[in-house]
């Protein structure tokens, strides 16, 4: 079982707001991930970092940002909430291995509603 | 590049009678392929992994898969469907490059199971 944690798994808010997305994994890994999930679709990549200060952007362009200033923890934040940005958030992290063999465990996904 | 197809993106089955699910692939470079299986509202749980090594790969909960390079295939296979099974299923392809951690996503099958 992984152990990986996103808070809130639900959240409702209204259009302008500033949000934070929280992922945190107890195993130590140095790879972390954020997906983008809308409903019915395939999972698209929007940022990861391989260790502490490092952040790249995904496949998937995003106004979001995020944040690596400990290993554990990899937050993402949108600063102005718009009901485009309605979706489902997936932290996933990955290491410990040779990177062929390395498996990303997923988190339990923020469902997030603009309105 | 790489990319994943899955050729069905709604599966039916009865209780008890044989799951297939089809997944072909493309890659640049060797690949390594994953199913995950993602349950309502729950995170993406890994099934089996391939990557490099036996081509039949063996999985969580009775699933495998077989991975055919002369066909770009990585199907997956269940001999006797459970209803607990009933979920969403998403093959991935990961390419076999140093540093590149990224995966890519098929657009999922939706598996039904009748009772």
């Amino acid at each position: 079982e992984a152990d990986i944690y996103q808070t809130p798994r639900y959240l409702v808010i209204g259009t302008g707001k500033k949000i934070t997305l929280e992922c945190s994994q107890t195993m130590g890994h140095d790879k972390m991930y954020w997906y983008q999930q809308d409903p019915g679709m395939e999972l698209h990549l929007i940022h990861y970092s391989y260790g502490v200060n490092s952040t790249e952007k995904g496949d998937l362009s995003s106004e979001s940002t995020v944040s690596r200033i400990r290993t554990e923890h990899f937050p993402l934040t949108l600063e102005s909430a718009r009901p485009s940005h309605t979706s489902q958030y997936l932290c996933a992290s990955s290491g410990g291995g040779r990177y062929y063999q390395e498996t990303q465990y997923f988190g339990p996904g923020t469902r997030l509603l603009v309105l | 590049a790489q990319s994943v197809t899955q050729l069905d993106s709604h599966v039916s089955v009865s209780e008890g009678t044989p799951v297939l699910l089809r997944c072909n692939y493309s890659s640049s470079y060797s690949p390594s392929l994953f199913w995950y299986v993602q349950h309502p509202n729950k995170g993406l749980q890994l099934l089996l992994k391939y990557t490099s090594a036996a081509t039949l790969v063996k999985g969580i909960n009775g699933f495998e898969a077989e991975f055919k390079k002369s066909e770009t295939s990585f199907h997956l296979t269940k001999p006797s469907a459970h209803m607990s099974d009933a979920a969403e299923y998403f093959c991935v392809v990961r390419a076999l490059n140093f540093g590149n951690e990224k995966l890519t996503f098929g657009t999922g099958t939706r598996l039904t199971i009748i009772p």
